[in-house]
């Protein structure tokens, strides 16, 4: 019964680097996202999903890219990692729109030096 | 930036204590819904309200949508230990769910 999962849980990039969080959810969901959370900010959406290869960009989507090739993942991108990025980064997915329950992942914490 | 003012930032209360805390928009939302974070995990569905004016419970737990479908308001009776945590308000309008900063809340001993 994984629901959200979320990997890697921990990552250390340098500056200028890139990488990709990846998100899988195993609910059959059609909409997923992703959010950054910011002491102080609360979640900030970053990019989501309402369907297989259609993304959207959110509240705060520079520096970040998404694709969504299959129902069950939702990768995140970072081009070239930069401080600021550094966070704590949540996966959401809900099965037919927001209004039913969104279930998150345990976070990816991310720091840039 | 932020289209939800939640309020207040923090609380410390006494355990056994009621708690309100609420959230504005100047924007509609079609769905208002409550969530908690326990510290290392993500958010986790307490309520969720669709119809303007709606009260619903959950337990200790009782939430109101605004009659403007602009604002709507928490409440846990009875705090206990475990009610510390984060909670967020977040509204859905357009496919998007944005949250609030958040409520954090602490239990004194």
């Amino acid at each position: 019964n994984a629901g959200v999962t979320q990997t890697p849980k921990f990552q250390v990039l340098k500056t200028g680097q890139s990488m990709t969080l990846q998100c899988a959810q195993d609910m059959n969901h059609e909409y997923m996202s992703w959010y950054r959370q910011d002491p102080g900010m609360g979640l900030r959406l970053i990019h989501y999903s309402v369907g297989a290869g259609i993304t959207d960009q959110g509240e705060v989507p520079n520096g970040y890219n998404v694709s969504r090739s299959t129902t069950e993942d939702f990768p995140l991108r970072l081009l070239s990692a930069a401080p600021s990025q550094t966070s704590v980064y949540f996966c959401a997915s809900s099965s037919e729109s927001w209004n039913t329950e969104a279930f998150f992942g345990q976070g990816t914490r991310l720091t840039v030096v | 930036g932020q289209q939800l003012n939640q309020s207040p930032q923090s609380m410390f209360i006494q355990e056994g204590e009621d708690v309100s805390m609420n959230c504005t928009s100047s924007s509609i939302f079609n769905t208002w819904l409550w969530y908690k974070q326990d510290p290392g995990e993500g958010p986790v569905l307490l309520i969720a309200l669709y119809k303007a004016g709606e009260l619903t419970s959950n337990g200790r737990l009782t939430a109101q949508f605004g009659i403007t479908r602009k604002d709507s308001f928490l409440n846990i009776s009875a705090s206990i230990p475990s009610d510390v945590g984060i909670y967020f308000c977040a509204g859905n309008r357009d496919d998007k769910i944005i949250f609030g900063k958040g409520t954090r809340l602490h239990i004194l001993p």
